[in-house]
């Protein structure tokens, strides 16, 4: 099983402003997820970032909004740009998933409410 | 396409009560992998099982049990002799053939179990 920290936990931003959400993994892996869980709704993937090459992001979701890192197997970033109330969410990042690491192991998420 | 319904947004039950959350899924791909997401109050998301397109077998895990009917596209989660500790939100989610990597998510089903 992989262990996953993410900071913030939470945090209150301003309209306009941006926040960079980290994600630590416990061990090396391919790929990361980011999911997008709005208040009373389902996870939605962002995108996913793979070590080496640009993130390859989900319909609706765009680079210029949500800048991922991918500097190394252990670590990425998600940054929330110019935002706005509607982007007040559950962040969360993810690891395993496919036929041989089976379930998706998440991370305890980044509350965010924008103001 | 891929898709997961699950049709009931909250149910309450009182504790010792049995209750089924139903999850009805679409896809085109033959191979395919269910899975059942608990996420309580606290907020962090805990894998419950997968299940692969190949093996229609039911499982029980303690009190849980999964059915598994490919006939009716459905992998519906039952709990026997509910506890308040069961309360949470779970959600059910799909991952397919050609991208195994990427889950698609129910909108979850909110289980209240009252002492």
């Amino acid at each position: 099983s992989a262990v996953i920290s993410q900071k913030p936990s939470r945090d209150i931003c301003q309209r306009g402003t941006s926040l960079t959400i980290q994600c630590q993994v416990d061990s090396q892996v391919t790929m990361m997820f980011w999911y997008r869980q709005q208040p009373g709704q389902s996870l939605t993937l962002i995108a996913t970032a793979n070590q080496g090459s640009e993130a390859t992001y989900e319909s609706g979701f765009v680079i210029d909004k949500f800048p991922i890192s991918r500097p190394n197997l252990t670590f990425s970033t998600l940054t929330v740009s110019n935002m706005s109330p509607e982007d007040s969410s559950i962040y969360l990042c993810s690891v395993g998933g496919g036929v041989y690491d089976e379930k998706l192991f998440f991370g305890s998420g980044t509350q965010l409410s924008v103001l | 396409a891929q898709k997961v319904t699950q049709a009931q947004t909250e149910i309450s039950v009182v504790e010792k009560e049995d209750v089924t959350l139903d999850c009805v899924y679409e896809t085109r791909d033959t191979t395919y992998y269910l899975f059942w997401y608990k996420q309580p109050p606290s907020g962090e998301l805990v894998f419950l099982i997968r299940r692969n397109s190949f093996d229609e077998q039911n499982e029980i895990s303690g009190r849980y049990s999964w059915n598994f009917q490919k006939s009716t596209s459905s992998f519906n989660f039952t709990i026997t002799a509910s506890q308040v500790v069961d309360s949470a939100v779970y959600f059910c989610a799909l991952s397919g053939t050609y991208n195994f990597n990427k889950f698609y998510f129910g909108s979850g089903t909110k289980l209240n179990v009252k002492p």
